[in-house]
């Protein structure tokens, strides 16, 4: 069956440039999730959607991130004025509903030159 | 937020040995997840302890989770190359979906 599907697979960019990543979660699973994992990191929480809100995005390191995911299903994590800190891997995770088990796409990994 | 401290950061090991790896808190945990990360992709979760001193298997892989509730184990018997990855240990945090992670143990099983 399917899985959740993040693309792109790899993003370069050049600092100050922004970036799109967007997650498709399991069919179904109305719960959503945004990580971020450094290398040699675990990962580390930003943002988590209920349907179309955003229930938490105590995550988010400052303002030039955000994240919509509109129609309750498909997400898009946007980046204004990437920079070099950015550069990690950006995982996405559904859940049939919240506190459910969360499962995690192959991530997108963003690098800012 | 509770800080998952996990070891070894990284175990080499040969084809059939066994290996322990361990998270550790200061805190309580009110439940806590084990999953494993293969290069390329994303967390995949094995296992879910809640009760202290509950012991869970799954085949070679036996997960402990401690009397207190402050610790945790994971053990693999006559490891395969299979095994190898990052095996990672998770919390989530009380009174949110927010999931808090160690920084793992990275395994490589030899051939």
């Amino acid at each position: 069956g399917a899985g959740v599907s993040q693309t792109p697979s790899n993003k370069v960019t050049e600092k100050g440039k922004y970036v799109e990543l967007r997650c498709d979660p399991i069919s179904g699973h109305t719960a959503l999730y945004w990580y971020r994992q450094s290398l040699g990191q675990g990962p580390e929480f930003l943002i988590y959607f209920q349907g179309t809100g955003a229930a938490d995005d105590s995550g988010l390191p400052n303002d030039r991130f955000f994240a919509v995911r509109p129609e309750g299903s498909v997400s898009t994590l946007k980046i204004q004025r990437t920079e070099r800190g950015d550069s990690a891997v950006y995982l996405c995770a559904s859940s049939l509903s919240p506190g459910g088990t969360q499962y995690f796409g192959p991530g997108t990994r963003l690098t800012v030159l | 937020t509770q800080l998952l401290e996990q070891s070894p950061q990284f175990l080499s090991i040969q084809e059939g040995e066994n290996l322990t790896v361990y998270c550790n808190s200061s805190s309580v945990f009110s439940s806590l997840q084990w999953y494993r990360q293969e290069p390329g992709e994303g967390p995949v979760l094995l296992v879910t302890v809640v009760t202290g001193g509950e012991v869970k298997k799954l085949k070679r892989l036996t997960f402990q989770f401690g009397d207190a509730r402050k610790d945790s184990s994971l053990h693999i018997t006559a490891a395969q190359p299979g095994d190898t990855g990052l095996y990672l240990c998770a919390e989530l945090q009380g009174g949110s979906e927010k999931l808090v992670f160690g920084k793992g143990t990275k395994l490589t099983v030899n051939p």
